[in-house]
C-alpha cells in the first residue's frame, strides 16, 4: 500500500540554522508534491508545490527538492526563526485535481 | 489574499444528530475538497467535488456523508447521523486552474465534537 514517511517526530534546531525535513514515499508515483505548514488547531497552510519534472523550487527562505528516483523530497528552511516553529506536512498528488495523501508531519522547534 | 472560510469553528453535537459544516471556497476556484484530521493523526481525504458532482470519495465517505454546493459560494458537508468516531477537525480546501494549478488551499477547519 502507499506509504509516506516524514523524518522524526520532532526536529529541534537553533535560530539561524537551516532546518531540513524529509519526506519519503513508497508504492506511489506522484505527479507533484506539496508542502504545508500547520499550527496547533489550525488548517494546513500551503507553502510550495513541486512537480515530478522539477528538481528544485525556492520561495524566499524555503527550498524544496524532489527526487523521483530516490522517492524523496527534502524541505529546507534557511536562516530559521522561532516563528518557523510548527508542524510541516508533505502531501502527494497523483495528478490533476485529485486528492492529496498526507504524511504525518514533522514538528519543528526553532530555539532562540 | 483570498482565503477559504469555514463555519462554525467548533460544533458540539450528540451522537445520532445531523450536522452541516459550511465552507466558502476561494471565489474563482472550481475544485472543492473535504478532509478530516482526527486528533494526533494524519490529514485524511474525504471527498472531492467538481462541476456539481463528486469526483472522488474515500472509504470514510459512506452513506452518512453528503456534500452540496447549494449556491455559487457555499460548499457544505453533511453528516446525517453522527458517531463518536466522527469527532475530528474537518477542513475544506479549494483549487483552480491557472498559474497556481493543483495547489490546494485549506480553510481553518471546524472542530466537530460528538458526545
Amino acid at each position: 500500500s502507499q506509504k509516506i514517511e516524514q523524518n522524526s517526530e520532532a526536529l529541534n534546531i537553533q535560530e539561524g540554522k537551516t532546518a531540513t525535513l524529509t519526506c519519503n514515499y513508497t508504492n506511489y508515483s506522484p505527479a507533484y508534491l506539496q508542502w504545508y505548514r500547520q499550527d496547533p488547531g489550525r488548517g494546513p497552510v500551503f507553502l510550495l508545490l513541486i512537480r515530478e519534472n522539477e528538481k528544485e523550487k525556492r520561495k524566499e527562505r524555503l527550498k524544496v527538492t524532489f527526487d523521483t528516483t530516490l522517492k524523496q523530497s527534502l524541505f529546507h528552511i534557511t536562516a530559521s526563526q522561532p516563528a518557523d516553529s510548527a508542524t510541516y506536512l508533505c502531501a502527494l498528488g497523483s495528478g490533476g485535481y485529485n486528492k492529496l495523501i498526507f504524511g504525518a508531519g514533522t514538528r519543528l522547534a526553532v530555539h532562540p | 489574499e483570498p482565503e477559504v472560510t469555514q463555519t462554525p469553528s467548533h460544533q458540539v453535537t450528540q451522537m445520532g444528530q445531523e450536522v452541516i459544516l459550511r465552507c466558502v471556497p476561494i471565489s474563482n476556484h472550481l475544485y472543492f475538497y473535504w478532509y478530516r484530521q482526527i486528533l494526533g493523526q494524519k490529514v485524511e481525504f474525504l471527498v472531492s467535488f467538481y462541476n456539481n458532482e463528486i469526483s472522488e470519495k474515500s472509504e470514510i465517505f459512506d452513506d452518512q456523508f453528503s456534500v452540496e454546493r447549494p449556491d455559487g459560494s457555499n460548499f457544505t458537508l453533511k453528516i446525517r447521523s453522527t458517531k463518536l468516531e466522527d469527532s475530528a477537525m474537518y477542513f475544506c480546501a479549494s483549487s483552480t486552474p491557472g498559474t497556481r494549478f493543483y495547489e490546494q488551499y485549506f480553510g481553518p477547519g471546524t472542530r466537530l465534537t460528538v458526545t
